[in-house]
């Protein structure tokens, strides 16, 4: 089955500890990005990547760090979260080349900062 | 710059009658357009898209959008309400002449259908 899948689902930690969030897609999809949903500002995206070692900004990167050492994971770290990275976290892929222009997502994480 | 504009938090409607769902965007050029659903505690499933041609798109679950290029407009709609049809909708907009990851989302509006 073709798939976003995202660990943990929910998770509550305190101010400063490091966590990661992964995220990891089967349909062999070369772009992946994150976003954060906060009631009343939508999906807002952290980061993206279009390939394997190639990220990029979105919108909202302050406090967030992303790798891409394999095409099928795109994992999230927070290195020191705030309170203020309590947020619902969805990871995202899509294929670059194909017309679809569509995005598939994962079921998301939800993050609560202590 | 792109951004796009669901001027609804919540719309109610009776099971059975027509919804609407609005969306206004403003981008430069030709934009690529999109709606999404998100379901209680689940990830953002994709319904449409129109990127050229008939302004009439239909998409999945009988939902079906019209681009209004005077109005910049993308509004939802479907018929016929279901009770399944309860969650919450996302319009998106791209700019043709950025990047693939250069989507942009509206704030969401929450579709309730009442039984």
């Amino acid at each position: 089955e073709a798939q976003v899948t995202q660990n943990p689902r929910y998770l509550i930690t305190v101010t400063g500890k490091k966590l990661t969030v992964t995220c990891s897609q089967n349909m062999n999809h070369e772009y992946m990005s994150w976003y954060r949903q906060d009631p009343g500002l939508g999906l807002r995206q952290i980061y993206y990547s279009m390939n394997v070692e190639v990220t990029d900004k979105g919108d909202v990167p302050e406090g967030y760090k992303v790798s891409r050492k394999e095409k099928r994971n795109f994992p999230l770290i927070l290195e020191s979260p705030s309170p203020n990275q309590t947020s619902l976290y969805f990871c995202a892929s899509g294929d670059r080349d194909s017309r679809q222009e569509t995005q598939y997502f994962g079921p998301g994480t939800r993050l609560l900062v202590l | 710059a792109q951004s796009v504009a669901q001027p609804e938090d919540q719309v109610n409607v009776a099971e059975g009658n027509p919804l609407t769902v609005k969306c206004t965007y403003s981008v430069s050029g030709n934009p690529y357009l999109f709606w999404y659903v998100q379901y209680p505690n689940r990830g953002l499933q994709f319904l449409l898209k129109y990127i050229t041609g008939d302004n009439l798109v239909k998409g999945s679950y009988g939902f079906e959008a019209e681009f209004n290029k005077s109005q910049t407009s993308f509004h939802l709609k479907k018929p016929s309400a279901l009770v399944s049809d309860s969650a919450l909708y996302f319009c998106a907009v791209r700019d043709p002449n950025g990047g693939y990851q250069k989507v942009t989302f509206g704030t969401g509006t929450k579709l309730q259908v009442i039984p």
